[in-house]
C-alpha cells in the first residue's frame, strides 16, 4: 500500500528560477496538506485542499507561490522565481474524510542558491 | 503563530529510562495528536487523544490530555535508541487543519 509520494525528493536551484514540487496522496484520501519546515518557524500549513479544491490558503507566503490540484491524485506547489529563504523541506500530507490522521510524504528537500 | 509550545525543546535520556515531553496550546479543540519524526523523514501519526477523552495508551506510549490547563504530555516508556526522533504535538480545532507544535528532540543513549 503506496504512501504519500513526492518528487523530487532533493531540488537545488539558483535564485530566480521555478520550482515545481509534486504530490500524489493515498489513494481514497480527499484531504491533501502542502507543508513547509525549517529550523527557524517549525512546521508551517502552506495551503490545504479538499476534494481537488483549495480550502485555506492562508498559509502561502506570497504571490510567488502556487498550488493545484487538477485531479485527485496529484498536486503541485510551484514557486516562481524562487529566492534563497525559500530554502525549507517541503512535505505533502493527505487524510480522508472522518479520519483526523495526516499521512505525510517523505518531503522535498529545496535549497535555492 | 504555532498554537502548540512543547517542552523541553531537546530531552536527553539513557535507554531503558522514560522519556516524558509536554505540549501546552491556546484555543480549544476536538483532538490532539502526536507524530514523530526521523530525522530527514516525513511525520509519523503516533496517537490521538480527543477532547473528551483524558488518557490513552498504546504500546510504550501514554498520552494524557488536560483541556481545562490545555496540557498534554506524551509518555515514552523504557526507552529504546530507535526512539531518538523529534516528537510534536498537533492540534485540530474548527476545520480540518492542524497546528503543529515547535517539537522536542529526544535523544536516547544506548
Amino acid at each position: 500500500d503506496a504512501g504519500v509520494i513526492q518528487s523530487p525528493r532533493h531540488e537545488v536551484t539558483e535564485m530566480g528560477q521555478e520550482v515545481t514540487l509534486r504530490c500524489k496522496p493515498i489513494s481514497g484520501h480527499d484531504y491533501l496538506f502542502w507543508y513547509r519546515q525549517t529550523m527557524m518557524r517549525g512546521l508551517e500549513l502552506l495551503i490545504y485542499f479538499n476534494n481537488n479544491v483549495p480550502i485555506d490558503d492562508s498559509g502561502m507566503p506570497e504571490d510567488r507561490f502556487s498550488a493545484k490540484m487538477p485531479n485527485a491524485s496529484f498536486s503541485t506547489l510551484k514557486i516562481q522565481p524562487s529566492e534563497p529563504r525559500d530554502s525549507a523541506v517541503y512535505f505533502c500530507a493527505s487524510r480522508r474524510t472522518g479520519g483526523p490522521t495526516q499521512y505525510f510524504g517523505p518531503g522535498t528537500r529545496l535549497l535555492v542558491l | 503563530s504555532q498554537q502548540g509550545e512543547e517542552d523541553p525543546q531537546a530531552l536527553s535520556i539513557q535507554e531503558g529510562e522514560n522519556a516524558t515531553m509536554n505540549c501546552s496550546y491556546k484555543t480549544s479543540i476536538n483532538n490532539l495528536q502526536w507524530y514523530r519524526q526521523n530525522s530527514g523523514r516525513g511525520l509519523v501519526h503516533l496517537i490521538l487523544i480527543r477532547s473528551n477523552e483524558r488518557e490513552k495508551h498504546s504500546g510504550r506510549l501514554r498520552v494524557t490530555l488536560d483541556t481545562s490547563k490545555k496540557s498534554s504530555s506524551l509518555l515514552i516508556t523504557a526507552s529504546r535508541a530507535a526512539d531518538t526522533a523529534s516528537y510534536f504535538c498537533a492540534t485540530e480545532a474548527s476545520g480540518s487543519r492542524l497546528t503543529f507544535g515547535e517539537g522536542t528532540q529526544l535523544t536516547v543513549n544506548p
